[in-house]
């Protein structure tokens, strides 16, 4: 189990620049959530894939945001023409859909500073 | 709707004992309850389950009250690893699918 990683760690980018998030979940999960972290709060949901498909996008998802899970395996999360109101951590996690209420296990996260 | 975390922050001394209450508006399917350490991924601690059942796997006890749609985690004889900031998230017939709806999370410090 090598848990699920993300990539990069850190992006430092300027205003109204594109930016991607990779995430490769737990190899056996065909569940893989996207959710946003800012400071003092706890995540909130962005969206989530059952293998290659996207079931569930929140309203924080605005139309410059895009995510994509083209095999059921890895995701990336993009934005575009970023705001400094995206500044935040992009966390990602992954769970499996054998039996219910299964736990996500999350990554370390995308620190996403805009300047 | 963003459950509620009490307390916001809580100073123990290790060995002490802790509650943290997680209360929603909502009727729960279930709630999950994570740490994060600053600068780290939350890391799955415990699942209550409608109708009582529980999954975890570290030594941390919880309840789940169904009626009041509360949950409280107990942190007994407090080490200093416990600190971090725990979080509570719900899962309800409003959430998105399987995805969670998380509160803002209480910080828990445990000194020598």
């Amino acid at each position: 189990d090598t848990g699920v990683s993300q990539d990069p760690r850190h992006k430092i980018t300027k205003r109204g620049q594109n930016v991607t998030f990779r995430c490769d979940p737990i190899s056996e999960h065909n569940r893989l959530y996207w959710y946003r972290q800012t400071l003092g709060q706890g995540p909130e949901f962005l969206t989530y894939f059952q293998n290659e498909a996207q079931l569930e996008k929140s309203r924080l998802l605005s139309d410059r945001f895009s995510a994509e899970r083209p095999k059921g395996s890895f995701s990336t999360l993009e934005i575009q023409r970023t705001e400094q109101g995206d500044s935040a951590m992009y966390l990602c996690a992954s769970s499996s859909t054998e039996g219910s209420n299964q736990p996500q296990h999350f990554g370390d996260g995308t620190r996403l500073s805009i300047l | 709707q963003q459950p509620v975390q009490s307390p916001q922050a809580v100073i123990l001394r290790e060995g002490e004992d802790a509650v943290i209450n997680c209360s929603s508006s909502k009727a729960l399917y279930s709630v999950h309850w994570y740490r994060q350490k600053h600068g780290e991924a939350p890391v799955f601690l415990m699942i209550l389950l409608k109708g009582g059942e529980q999954k975890g796997h570290e030594k941390i006890s919880a309840s789940f009250n169904e009626k009041k749609q509360q949950s409280s985690l107990y942190l007994t004889a407090s080490q200093l690893s416990y600190s971090g900031t725990y979080f509570c998230g719900t899962e309800s017939a409003s959430n998105s699918g399987y995805a969670l709806n998380f509160g803002k999370g209480t910080s828990l410090l445990v000194t020598p």
